[in-house]
């Protein structure tokens, strides 16, 4: 298993907007989840795309993966404050199933 | 209702004493998991269990103990040994061997202060 990368690590907009989030990873996956977190609670799973997959979306959520480029990015249209939170990527799909998050975007969307 | 619960939500306790961290899931996964996390920072897996009566070491295993003597339940320690306990702990389980799928449920998390 590794350690994704977030960038930026903190990002600001006004609500309606979209935002974009990145994330880059080391060695091969089988899969790359993205996640959640509202302040002071558990992580939420919003998506996961699998290596052979390109683009997948899931209401105002878009997630692409460039295995090529080893990045994904997660696009999420017409913010609303509620999506106010730390989004995590996890590169995964190894034997033990570990997933190592890293420290994230901090997205703020303002009312 | 499915999910997992994590109890106490905060706990606070002195130097030199152990607690346990509580963790329930009524998913019928196998696998389950603890994190630690610090302030702006990312999750660092402490332990993890794959089966009943199995679990690993994570990165940060050291100060800290589990047991899984049923399915549902992935009880935490926190022993004294633990240099710095005053973090978010997150318990999180994965179907893993249902389907194949990787995903990961969390828990609430539980705030432990140490004074």
């Amino acid at each position: 298993s590794q350690q994704g990368e977030e960038d930026p690590q903190a990002l600001s907009i006004q609500e309606g907007e979209n935002a974009t989030m990145n994330c880059s990873y080391k060695t091969s996956i089988n899969n790359l989840q993205w996640y959640r977190q509202n302040s002071g609670r558990g992580l939420v799973h919003l998506i996961l795309i699998r290596s052979n997959e390109r683009e997948k979306h899931s209401g105002r959520l878009r997630v692409t993966l460039d295995t090529s480029k080893k990045s994904s990015s997660l696009l999420i249209t017409a913010s609303r404050a509620a999506d106010t939170a730390s989004y995590f990527c996890a590169p995964g799909g190894g034997a033990t199933n570990k997933l190592i998050f890293g420290t994230g975007t901090l997205l703020a969307v303002q009312p | 209702d499915g999910g997992i619960t994590q109890s106490p939500k905060y706990l606070f306790r002195k130097e030199g004493q152990n607690v346990t961290l509580s963790c329930e899931q009524n998913l019928n996964h196998d696998a389950m998991y603890w994190y630690r996390q610090d302030p702006g920072q990312g999750l660092r897996l402490i332990y993890y269990s794959q089966i009943v009566n199995d679990f690993q070491k994570g990165d940060i295993a050291e100060g800290y103990s589990v047991s899984r003597e049923k399915k549902e339940s992935f009880p935490l320690t926190v022993t004294s040994a633990q240099k710095n306990p005053t973090a978010f702990y997150l318990c999180a389980s994965s179907p893993y061997g249902q389907g194949g799928e990787d995903t990961q449920y969390f828990g609430p998390g539980t705030r432990l202060t140490v004074l």
